[in-house]
């Protein structure tokens, strides 16, 4: 089945350690994305990459770093520099151009995983 | 910079009835999609419905189904016959054609109550 996983589900860090989320996808999309979710609040973008060795900046950035060294694999990398990083973290994918304009519109998510900061 | 507003942080429908979740959005654009997410506690998010903004009919899936007022800027979500399943954060979401940058409202946490 394809699909997109994260992993771990749970993560703990302590202050001042960096950590590194997994996100893989199996449904040959050329773009990744990877969202935070606090409570109360939408998602919001961090980074995008339309395709392998090329990303972009989201909304909020400072204090995460990702690579795109391969097409199936977008990590997260939440540094000691994120001053709240205590979040929910989504990874999601988009197809692009053969499925028609709808479906390549439409991102689809992983399983998210948590961080926390103790 | 396109905005999406729900102005509902919460709403509760009894198991069976109807529910409307308001969503509005702000653009200068025209071609278009919006679309509802799912989030039930798992947080696995799901995709309930799409819609592109060209189109005038109002997208179904079985019971759900959208109205979809462009010169309003307003997409709502209606979801008939309320299952216990239902209950769930609610995301609209809205995405330029062929752009990478899709934004989320705030949510609706929806409870759906037997």
């Amino acid at each position: 089945d394809g699909g997109i996983t994260q992993s771990p589900k749970y993560l703990f860090r302590k202050e001042g350690q960096n950590v590194t989320l997994s996100c893989e996808q199996n449904l040959n999309h050329d773009a990744m994305y990877w969202y935070r979710q606090d409570p109360g609040q939408g998602l919001r973008l961090i980074y995008y990459s339309q395709i392998v060795n090329d990303f972009q900046k989201g909304d909020i950035a400072e204090g995460y770093s990702v690579s795109r060294e391969k097409k199936e694999s977008f990590p997260l990398t939440v540094t000691s520099a994120q001053k709240n990083p205590t979040a929910f973290y989504l990874c999601a994918s988009k197809g692009s151009g053969d499925r028609g304009p709808e479906r390549d519109n439409e991102q689809f998510f992983g399983p998210g995983t948590r961080l926390t900061v103790l | 910079a396109q905005t999406v507003t729900q102005s509902q942080p919460e709403m509760s429908v009894q198991e069976a009835e109807t529910v409307t979740l308001s969503c509005t959005y702000d653009t200068s654009e025209n071609n278009y999609y919006l679309f509802w997410y799912k989030q039930p506690p798992s947080r696995q998010m799901i995709l309930v419905i799409r819609q592109e903004a060209y189109k005038q009919q109002n997208a179904t899936e079985n019971r759900f189904s959208v109205n979809f007022q462009k010169a309003a800027k307003s997409f709502s979500l209606k979801i008939s016959d309320s299952q216990l399943g239902d209950t769930a954060m609610y995301f609209c979401a809205f995405i330029l054609y062929n752009n990478n940058d899709m934004r989320f409202g705030a949510g609706t946490r929806l409870t759906v109550k037997p």
